[in-house]
């Protein structure tokens, strides 16, 4: 089974000011991992994901993140934060199946990115 | 291009009632997965439905239930509601390799029981 650790539950971070959020995540298996935001009464967006390849991801909005198999993580980055990024940020992790596909995302808690002025 | 549809947007039920929610997927896309999300927590993998099949199931009791149509939209059915099915149902479609296009998700459906 597969599961989503987001260390912290709350991030309160000045504007403009670099911002890190943690996942790490438990596998057996080769995995997919993914980053959502989630604002107020909205569904999910993808920030970015990680199938394969370079370890360094770049997603949309100016966040990035580094996949770190031997640590099992999965930390989102972003230099200089804007009160709009103000919002609940999800990790996620699915495995891909032979012929093509994935399971279903497992999902961390959440971390709430509080963006102070 | 439209995205992920669901209506309703929001639902009150009595608990003991059932309840169906329906989802219309991205355009090109033929594969629906359906989550809940309790407030506070991270969304749950209810089932996954392609080619009218469910495909992969989730930890949740046979009181849900789903299915999907020829045009690849799907429903989410639930009977005998609890109070704590209390929660936002989000679909999420996809088609293809996930490494190709990833899940795209719609607003959701606020269910609550009362």
């Amino acid at each position: 089974a597969q599961s989503v650790t987001q260390l912290d539950s709350q991030v309160p971070v000045f504007e403009e000011a670099p911002v890190e959020l943690r996942c790490n995540y438990s596998s057996s298996v080769s995995v997919y991992l993914f980053w959502y935001v989630q604002y107020p009464n909205q569904g999910l967006q993808l920030l970015l994901k990680y199938l394969s390849g370079s370890t360094l991801v770049k997603g949309i909005n100016g966040f990035e993140a580094e996949f770190n198999k031997s640590q099992t993580s999965f930390h989102l980055r972003k230099p200089s934060v804007h009160i709009s990024d103000t919002a609940e940020y999800f990790c996620a992790v699915t495995s891909p199946k032979s012929g093509g596909g994935a399971d279903g995302l497992t999902f961390g808690k959440g971390t709430h990115l509080i963006i102070q002025p | 291009d439209a995205g992920v549809t669901q209506s309703p947007t929001h639902l009150i039920k009595t608990r003991g009632q059932q309840v169906t929610l329906r989802c219309s997927p991205k355009s090109g896309h033929d594969t629906v997965s359906w989550y809940q999300q309790a407030l506070g927590q991270g969304p749950q993998f209810i089932f996954q439905y392609y080619e009218e099949e469910e495909r992969q199931r989730g930890n949740f009791p046979d009181r849900f239930s789903g299915h999907q149509f020829p045009n690849y939209s799907s429903e989410l059915n639930v009977n005998a509601l609890l109070l704590g099915d209390s929660a936002l149902y989000l679909c999420a479609s996809s088609s293809g390799p996930i490494a190709n296009y990833g899940y795209t998700f719609g607003s959701g459906t606020r269910l609550t029981v009362v």
